[in-house]
């Protein structure tokens, strides 16, 4: 069993829809939680980050943790086709120099 | 906000022959960076983790002497793959902890086709 796991998609809406993206993880020694976006044949850029369980919101980006339920999603309001990407969640246990265990991804492609 | 550079941004070499791929972190210093490798439709594979004046510290099943990570100074860390195979190719990635902010900078990746 992968230690977080993630739909690969792909996954296709319409402009100006709410996309829901989502993961689960098994190791409940993880705290951080961080979800990146990456453009085709670019390094991830970090979105939103959160510190164990809760809601944070960053314009039309939510980012949800449920720890009891080993689950993290983000939201994304009014999606443009600018948000086409793949979606990474992203994990660690420590807040420092501690690597960080990814997702596999999923592909968003938004519709005009 | 901090910026990682890395380069080249692709590069195309034939079987046997070595490449370098840089990784910089611009106007902060990275202590430690990470080097990730990435299959297509794949997520990030952590291949080691990179220490300033120090040896790297390699993920199990990586080769130590076939990825040689240089971290020399603050600001620059090195990944070279030796006697590169077609096997090898694959898009590397850098990134770097800004203490400065949450979150780990990554770089723009670097394409390798072994021919």
């Amino acid at each position: 069993q992968k230690e977080v796991e993630q739909d690969p998609g792909p996954l296709s809406v319409p402009e100006g829809a709410i996309v829901s993206l989502n993961c689960t993880y098994s190791n409940s020694a993880f705290q951080y939680f961080m979800w990146y976006r990456q453009y085709s044949r670019k390094g991830p850029e970090l979105l939103m980050y959160t510190y164990s369980s809760g809601n944070k919101e960053d314009g039309r980006f939510t980012a949800q943790v449920d720890k009891s339920s080993k689950y993290i999603s983000l939201f994304i309001r009014d999606s443009q086709p600018s948000d086409s990407a793949t979606y990474l969640c992203a994990m660690s246990v420590d807040f420092g120099n501690e690597k960080l265990t990814f997702g596999t991804g999923t592909r968003l492609t938004i519709i005009p | 906000g901090a910026v990682v550079s890395q380069h080249p941004s692709r590069v195309i070499c034939k079987s046997g022959t070595s490449v370098k791929i840089e990784c910089r972190s611009l106007d902060f210093q990275a202590t430690t960076m990470f080097w990730y490798r990435q299959f297509p439709k794949q997520s990030l594979m952590l291949m080691a983790t990179s220490n300033e004046g120090s040896k790297a510290t390699y993920e199990q099943g990586v080769e130590k002497d076939k990825f040689l990570i240089n971290h020399a100074s603050l600001t620059l860390s090195t990944l070279t793959v030796t006697s590169a195979h077609p096997e090898d190719s694959s898009f590397y990635i850098c990134s770097a902890r800004d203490w400065a902010s949450f979150g780990y900078t990554f770089g723009s990746g670097t394409r390798l086709t072994v021919v």
